[in-house]
């Protein structure tokens, strides 16, 4: 069984500031890392993922996470926010094998302060 | 725009009732799966199924099931609602089931309000 653990339920950050949502997992076995956003009233929209090779991915808007698999951690950065980052920011994982369904953490809601 | 499509995108009705979500997949993908976000329980997987075909289950009830039909869009039913079944329900696709660590497309979401 895996689990994912977001320790940030809040982020509060000011316009242009650099952010970092930190996401921990658990699993027996290897996984592939995901890291979801949901803007308001809307359905979840991938920003990166991480299957195998280099540690540090590059996703859309800006977004970069690194793969640290000693601390079992995938955490997310934007090194300048906007208004319009403020959303839900969901980490993920599935299995290598059998089940391809994802495991999500309880989410880190990002809130940009201009 | 993902390309997965749901309906209806708000759903309200009373307890003991049923009700059934439709989810239409991206076009070319095989498999479908159903999450459920609520605020206690968070985003939870629900069921997938491949090609008409149910592959994997999560934390699905009894009262729930779902199908895949041949055109590939999928219905999700729930039955004998309780206050609890309020919640906002995703459906989301993908290509291939070979393809491992491939990317799921969620569509709008189905909000579903239990009187």
């Amino acid at each position: 069984a895996q689990s994912v653990t977001q320790l940030d339920s809040q982020v509060p950050v000011f316009e242009e500031a650099p952010v970092e949502l930190r996401c921990n997992y658990s699993s027996s076995v290897s996984v592939y890392l995901f890291w979801y956003v949901q803007y308001p009233n809307q359905g979840l929209q991938l920003l990166l993922k991480y299957l195998s090779g280099s540690t540090l991915v590059k996703g859309i808007n800006g977004f970069e996470a690194e793969f640290n698999k000693s601390q079992t951690s995938f955490h997310l950065r934007k090194p300048s926010v906007h208004i319009s980052d403020t959303a839900e920011y969901f980490c993920a994982v599935s299995d290598y094998t059998g089940r391809r369904a994802l495991t999500f953490g309880s989410g880190t809601r990002l809130q940009v302060q201009p | 725009d993902s390309g997965v499509t749901q309906t209806p995108k708000h759903l309200i009705t009373a307890t003991g009732q049923r009700v059934t979500l439709r989810c239409s997949p991206r076009s070319g993908d095989l498999s479908v799966y159903w999450y459920q976000q609520s605020l206690d329980q968070g985003l939870q997987f629900l069921i997938q199924y491949y090609n008409g075909e149910e592959r994997a289950k999560g934390n699905i009830l009894e009262r729930f099931s779902a199908q895949q039909f041949p055109d590939l869009h999928s219905e999700l039913n729930l039955s004998s609602l309780e206050l609890g079944d309020s919640a906002l329900y995703f459906c989301a696709s993908s290509g291939q089931m070979t393809g491992a660590g491939e990317t799921q497309y969620f569509g709008p979401g189905t909000r579903l309000l239990v009187l």
